[in-house]
């Protein structure tokens, strides 16, 4: 079945700075979605993107659709504390009709250093 | 408010014995679905249902089983059947495709199930 690779498994950073993640896949997908989770609860959508070469922003949240359609960017520009949490790329193949299903990445686990 | 509701937010099973996770959403959504979490994983797809009285596999349905009798219900058993239960099991909901583009998917806050 299809994979996103999600790489590194774990990012430290320190607080104030910029981070970039990024998300790899061997199939064209034409739904990119970003998500977050934090310790015991379940992930909250932070961005969603539909269309290639699209870049959306959301706070001091940058998503980009990468222009191949195999690959997004997830960019959190002046890190807080509160940005620590695993970071979840999911995507959606071309499909009509209903919703295709989702497939995510494994998640980066990303610390904050204060 | 909107949303899901995942319950109870942990269960322990016994072995050899059924438990049903509850999810209820209150937004009007088309679709629901179940997914099972395990550490350092990304989330799998158990079953999903795109409308009423209707529910489709995923990609690791064994050991499971659902109903959707409501629109606003999706209850996973977790039978005895599943050998490995212990997870956090996730819960989500969309609208169902429109005007040609996906929806995207909300979750429940999760239950930790584990074994006895």
């Amino acid at each position: 079945g299809q994979q996103l690779n999600q790489s590194p498994q774990s990012m430290f950073i320190q607080e104030g700075e910029d981070v970039s993640m990024n998300c790899t896949s061997s199939s064209i997908f034409n739904t990119w979605l970003w998500y977050k989770q934090e310790p015991g609860e379940g992930p909250v959508l932070l961005i969603a993107l539909y269309k290639a070469g699209e870049l959306t922003s959301n706070g001091r949240l940058t998503a980009q659709f990468g222009i191949t359609r195999k690959d997004s960017f997830l960019n959190i520009s002046a890190s807080i504390p509160s940005d620590v949490g695993i970071y979840f790329c999911a995507g959606q193949l071309p499909r009509s009709g209903a919703n295709s299903k989702l497939t995510f990445g494994k998640g980066i686990t990303l610390s904050v250093r204060p | 408010d909107g949303g899901i509701t995942q319950s109870p937010k942990y269960l322990f099973r016994k072995e050899g014995q059924n438990v049903t996770l509850s999810c209820e959403q209150n937004l009007n959504h088309d679709a629901m679905y179940w997914y099972r979490q395990d550490p350092g994983q990304g989330l799998r797809l158990i079953y999903y249902s795109q409308i009423v009285n209707d529910f489709q596999k995923g990609d690791i349905a064994e050991g499971y089983s659902v109903s959707r009798e409501k629109k606003e219900s999706f209850p996973l058993t977790v039978t005895s059947a599943q050998k490995n239960p212990t997870a956090f099991y996730l819960c989500a909901s969309s609208f169902n495709r429109r005007a040609g583009r996906n929806q995207p998917q909300h979750f429940g806050d999760g239950t930790r199930l584990s074994i006895l």
